[in-house]
């Protein structure tokens, strides 16, 4: 039973670029939740998705956007790239149903913006 | 505001040593309280939950946890620590209030474990 997959692992890209992490949730999870963790510092919450739509967002800007497709999957899409935005990009499953927000983990997407 | 405290950012212990992390958490209702381990280059992994009920919960690798409504405290514990213990370890509340279902999160404490 695959986890939680994002691609792609690691990623570079200059400031003003745009980027596209993909995210495929454990199976039976129906709900994609997208972390951002700079370097030495815990997991902010970017936004959750459930049935396709964004139902709860943390406090980033509106360059940061996401997508959810109906097998469940996720993307989370940065505009206009800046140097702060470099971070690991952890994207984590749940079912909705389950009742409190127990969320697995995939290994995330190392974004380095130069 | 929902907060989580993480007082120790870097700990080291002997191999064999007992660990005790300490995190405390700032929230007006019940909290569901979780601590994650992340080693280097990898996920977060689930060590173990508080929901309600037991206050003190056993969790994967040998870890537990003890909840303590009155001091706002969920402090992880394990009684003979291994050197493959050495990583990040995170503390969060999540609550399950209407459609907030986001986990806040301390900084995190770095765990160094000597041979």
């Amino acid at each position: 039973d695959a986890g939680v997959t994002q691609s792609p692992t690691h990623l570079i890209k200059t400031r003003g670029q745009q980027v596209t992490l993909r995210c495929s949730p454990k199976s039976g999870h129906d709900t994609v939740s997208w972390y951002q963790q700079a370097l030495g510092q815990g997991p902010q919450f970017i936004f959750q998705y459930y049935e396709e739509e964004e139902r709860q967002r943390g406090n980033f800007p509106d360059r940061f956007s996401g997508h959810q497709f109906p097998n469940y999957s996720s993307e989370l899409n940065v505009n206009a790239l800046l140097l702060g935005d470099s971070a690991l990009y952890l994207c984590a499953s749940s079912f909705r149903d389950s009742g409190a927000n127990v969320l697995t983990f995939g290994a995330g997407s190392r974004l380095t913006v130069l | 505001a929902q907060s989580v405290t993480q007082p120790d950012i870097h700990i080291t212990v002997s191999e064999g040593a007992s660990l005790e992390l300490r995190c405390n958490y700032s929230y007006g209702a019940t909290p569901y309280l979780f601590w994650y381990v992340q080693s280097p280059g990898q996920g977060l992994q689930l060590l173990l939950k508080y929901f309600s009920g037991d206050t003190l919960v056993q969790g994967i690798k040998g870890f537990e946890a003890e909840f303590k409504r009155s001091q706002s405290s969920f402090n992880l514990r394990k009684p003979s620590v291994h050197w493959s213990d050495a990583a990040e370890y995170f503390c969060a509340v999540g609550t399950n209030a209407g459609n907030n279902r986001k986990l806040i999160w301390g900084l995190g404490t770095s765990l160094a474990v000597n041979p």
